[in-house]
Protein backbone atom coordinates (compact mmCIF):
# COMPACT_ATOMS: atom_id res chain seq x y z
CA UNK A 1 0.00 0.00 0.00
CA UNK A 2 1.51 3.06 -1.28
CA UNK A 3 1.04 5.82 1.79
CA UNK A 4 2.59 8.41 -0.17
CA UNK A 5 1.50 9.59 -3.74
CA UNK A 6 4.03 11.15 -5.72
CA UNK A 7 3.64 12.32 -9.74
CA UNK A 8 4.60 12.87 -12.27
CA UNK A 9 6.59 9.24 -12.86
CA UNK A 10 8.95 12.08 -15.27
CA UNK A 11 9.43 15.03 -16.47
CA UNK A 12 11.80 16.90 -19.00
CA UNK A 13 12.78 20.53 -18.80
CA UNK A 14 14.46 22.61 -20.36
CA UNK A 15 17.48 24.23 -18.44
CA UNK A 16 16.51 27.12 -16.37
CA UNK A 17 12.71 25.53 -16.26
CA UNK A 18 11.06 25.26 -13.12
CA UNK A 19 9.99 21.29 -12.56
CA UNK A 20 7.21 21.10 -9.97
CA UNK A 21 7.09 17.60 -8.21
CA UNK A 22 3.65 16.71 -6.45
CA UNK A 23 3.19 14.37 -3.56
CA UNK A 24 -0.01 13.67 -1.34
CA UNK A 25 -0.69 11.44 1.92
CA UNK A 26 -3.43 10.28 3.96
CA UNK A 27 -1.75 9.70 7.19
CA UNK A 28 -2.46 12.33 9.25
CA UNK A 29 0.16 11.42 11.73
CA UNK A 30 3.02 11.92 9.47
CA UNK A 31 4.67 14.92 10.54
CA UNK A 32 8.00 14.65 8.43
CA UNK A 33 8.34 15.23 4.83
CA UNK A 34 11.64 14.95 3.65
CA UNK A 35 12.84 14.80 -0.36
CA UNK A 36 15.50 12.93 -1.64
CA UNK A 37 17.50 12.91 -4.77
CA UNK A 38 18.89 9.73 -6.28
CA UNK A 39 21.42 9.50 -9.15
CA UNK A 40 22.01 6.04 -10.76
CA UNK A 41 23.53 3.61 -8.55
CA UNK A 42 23.61 5.84 -5.11
CA UNK A 43 21.96 6.10 -2.05
CA UNK A 44 19.11 8.58 -1.99
CA UNK A 45 20.53 12.50 -0.54
CA UNK A 46 18.38 14.24 1.49
CA UNK A 47 17.91 17.50 -0.26
CA UNK A 48 15.06 19.31 1.73
CA UNK A 49 12.49 18.59 3.96
CA UNK A 50 9.60 20.47 6.21
CA UNK A 51 7.51 20.16 9.02
CA UNK A 52 3.73 20.93 8.85
CA UNK A 53 4.08 23.76 11.24
CA UNK A 54 5.35 26.05 7.99
CA UNK A 55 3.86 26.32 4.53
CA UNK A 56 7.10 26.70 2.50
CA UNK A 57 10.40 26.26 2.94
CA UNK A 58 13.04 27.14 0.21
CA UNK A 59 17.18 25.95 0.37
CA UNK A 60 18.53 27.45 -2.08
CA UNK A 61 17.26 26.42 -5.32
CA UNK A 62 15.02 24.17 -3.52
CA UNK A 63 11.50 25.18 -2.03
CA UNK A 64 8.78 22.70 -0.31
CA UNK A 65 5.11 24.09 -0.71
CA UNK A 66 3.05 22.23 2.05
CA UNK A 67 -0.47 22.60 2.42
CA UNK A 68 -1.78 20.48 5.21
CA UNK A 69 -5.12 20.67 4.90
CA UNK A 70 -5.24 18.96 1.57
CA UNK A 71 -2.42 16.73 2.87
CA UNK A 72 -0.03 17.70 -0.26
CA UNK A 73 3.30 19.10 -0.40
CA UNK A 74 5.32 19.85 -3.67
CA UNK A 75 9.16 20.41 -4.60
CA UNK A 76 10.44 23.28 -6.82
CA UNK A 77 13.68 23.43 -8.56
CA UNK A 78 13.98 26.41 -9.53
CA UNK A 79 16.84 27.50 -12.95
CA UNK A 80 16.97 23.97 -12.80
CA UNK A 81 20.64 22.74 -14.31
CA UNK A 82 21.28 19.77 -16.56
CA UNK A 83 23.11 18.30 -13.21
CA UNK A 84 19.58 18.27 -11.57
CA UNK A 85 19.03 15.55 -14.06
CA UNK A 86 18.02 12.41 -11.61
CA UNK A 87 15.04 10.37 -9.75
CA UNK A 88 13.64 12.88 -6.58
CA UNK A 89 11.65 11.19 -4.36
CA UNK A 90 9.22 12.46 -1.48
CA UNK A 91 8.85 11.09 1.43
CA UNK A 92 6.52 11.06 4.66
CA UNK A 93 7.36 9.70 8.38
CA UNK A 94 5.97 9.87 11.46
CA UNK A 95 6.94 9.68 15.23
CA UNK A 96 5.13 6.44 16.17
CA UNK A 97 7.34 4.64 13.47
CA UNK A 98 10.41 6.33 14.64
CA UNK A 99 10.55 8.12 10.97
CA UNK A 100 10.92 4.99 8.92
CA UNK A 101 9.96 6.72 5.77
CA UNK A 102 7.56 5.82 3.16
CA UNK A 103 8.52 6.58 -0.08
CA UNK A 104 6.58 7.78 -3.13
CA UNK A 105 7.30 6.22 -6.33
CA UNK A 106 10.09 8.30 -7.33
CA UNK A 107 10.05 11.14 -10.29
CA UNK A 108 12.69 10.69 -12.81
CA UNK A 109 13.47 14.81 -14.04
CA UNK A 110 15.28 14.98 -16.88
CA UNK A 111 16.97 18.89 -17.63
CA UNK A 112 17.82 19.20 -21.21
CA UNK A 113 20.77 22.08 -22.04
CA UNK B 1 27.90 15.72 8.62
CA UNK B 2 26.70 12.89 9.37
CA UNK B 3 27.80 9.44 7.01
CA UNK B 4 26.66 6.35 7.03
CA UNK B 5 28.75 3.68 5.54
CA UNK B 6 27.82 0.22 3.55
CA UNK B 7 29.78 -2.15 2.68
CA UNK B 8 30.29 -4.46 0.26
CA UNK B 9 28.90 -1.57 -2.13
CA UNK B 10 28.67 -4.69 -5.01
CA UNK B 11 28.65 -8.32 -4.29
CA UNK B 12 28.06 -11.16 -6.21
CA UNK B 13 27.01 -14.61 -4.96
CA UNK B 14 25.78 -17.79 -6.46
CA UNK B 15 21.81 -19.14 -5.38
CA UNK B 16 21.60 -20.85 -2.35
CA UNK B 17 24.86 -18.57 -0.36
CA UNK B 18 24.59 -16.13 2.01
CA UNK B 19 25.36 -12.74 2.24
CA UNK B 20 26.32 -10.03 4.68
CA UNK B 21 25.79 -6.49 4.26
CA UNK B 22 27.19 -4.09 6.90
CA UNK B 23 26.06 -0.51 7.66
CA UNK B 24 27.45 1.39 9.90
CA UNK B 25 27.29 4.93 11.15
CA UNK B 26 31.10 6.61 11.20
CA UNK B 27 30.52 9.76 13.22
CA UNK B 28 27.04 9.72 15.21
CA UNK B 29 25.24 7.23 17.27
CA UNK B 30 22.46 5.46 16.29
CA UNK B 31 19.67 3.01 18.05
CA UNK B 32 17.73 2.90 14.73
CA UNK B 33 18.56 2.17 11.68
CA UNK B 34 16.47 1.11 9.21
CA UNK B 35 16.82 -1.36 5.75
CA UNK B 36 15.52 -0.53 2.53
CA UNK B 37 15.78 -2.62 -0.75
CA UNK B 38 15.06 -0.79 -4.20
CA UNK B 39 14.14 -2.71 -7.62
CA UNK B 40 15.55 -1.15 -10.89
CA UNK B 41 13.37 1.89 -11.49
CA UNK B 42 11.43 1.65 -8.15
CA UNK B 43 10.49 3.19 -5.25
CA UNK B 44 12.37 2.40 -2.11
CA UNK B 45 10.82 -0.38 0.04
CA UNK B 46 11.06 -0.49 3.75
CA UNK B 47 11.79 -3.91 4.89
CA UNK B 48 12.85 -3.41 8.71
CA UNK B 49 13.77 -1.75 11.74
CA UNK B 50 17.03 -2.33 13.09
CA UNK B 51 17.03 -1.70 17.09
CA UNK B 52 20.16 -1.76 19.17
CA UNK B 53 20.30 -4.25 21.58
CA UNK B 54 16.76 -5.77 20.29
CA UNK B 55 15.16 -7.93 17.97
CA UNK B 56 14.50 -5.68 14.50
CA UNK B 57 11.03 -5.27 13.49
CA UNK B 58 9.80 -6.49 9.97
CA UNK B 59 7.65 -4.98 7.53
CA UNK B 60 4.44 -7.08 6.35
CA UNK B 61 5.51 -9.56 3.83
CA UNK B 62 9.64 -9.47 4.65
CA UNK B 63 10.94 -13.16 5.80
CA UNK B 64 12.52 -12.49 9.07
CA UNK B 65 14.41 -15.68 8.92
CA UNK B 66 15.09 -15.34 5.43
CA UNK B 67 16.50 -11.34 6.00
CA UNK B 68 18.74 -11.63 9.23
CA UNK B 69 19.12 -8.31 10.98
CA UNK B 70 21.61 -7.99 14.01
CA UNK B 71 21.90 -4.36 15.32
CA UNK B 72 25.23 -5.63 17.89
CA UNK B 73 26.37 -1.78 18.77
CA UNK B 74 25.28 1.85 18.51
CA UNK B 75 27.43 2.43 15.30
CA UNK B 76 26.54 -1.28 13.38
CA UNK B 77 23.85 -2.88 11.85
CA UNK B 78 23.91 -6.04 9.47
CA UNK B 79 21.51 -7.24 7.26
CA UNK B 80 21.81 -11.47 6.18
CA UNK B 81 20.71 -12.06 3.00
CA UNK B 82 20.26 -16.46 3.61
CA UNK B 83 20.10 -18.77 0.65
CA UNK B 84 19.69 -15.69 -1.48
CA UNK B 85 18.32 -16.72 -5.04
CA UNK B 86 18.38 -14.53 -8.08
CA UNK B 87 14.89 -12.68 -7.23
CA UNK B 88 16.63 -11.42 -3.76
CA UNK B 89 18.65 -9.70 -6.57
CA UNK B 90 18.81 -5.35 -5.89
CA UNK B 91 20.08 -2.95 -3.84
CA UNK B 92 19.73 -2.52 -0.69
CA UNK B 93 20.51 0.63 1.28
CA UNK B 94 20.27 1.65 5.05
CA UNK B 95 19.99 4.50 7.12
CA UNK B 96 20.17 5.75 10.32
CA UNK B 97 18.67 8.53 12.25
CA UNK B 98 21.44 11.22 12.68
CA UNK B 99 19.45 13.66 15.01
CA UNK B 100 16.49 15.79 14.67
CA UNK B 101 14.92 12.90 13.06
CA UNK B 102 17.03 12.77 10.25
CA UNK B 103 17.58 10.29 8.15
CA UNK B 104 21.30 10.04 6.56
CA UNK B 105 21.18 6.91 3.95
CA UNK B 106 24.19 4.73 2.97
CA UNK B 107 25.39 4.54 -0.57
CA UNK B 108 23.76 1.39 -0.93
CA UNK B 109 24.65 -2.49 -1.48
CA UNK B 110 23.99 -4.00 -4.86
CA UNK B 111 23.06 -8.09 -4.64
CA UNK B 112 23.31 -9.76 -7.41
CA UNK B 113 22.67 -13.60 -7.30
CA UNK B 114 23.88 -15.79 -9.96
Amino acid sequence: QQQVKQSPQSLIVQKGGIPIINCAYENTAFDYFPWYQQFPGKGPALLIAIRPDVSEKKEGRFTISFNKSAKQFSLHIMDSQPGDSATYFCAAGAPNSGYALNFGKGTSLLVTP
Amino acid sequence: GAVVSQHPSWVICKSGTSVKIECRSLDFQATTMFWYRQFPKQSLMLMATSNEGSKATYEQGVEKDKFLINHASLTLSTLTVTSAHPEDSSFYICSANSGANVLTFGAGSRLTVL
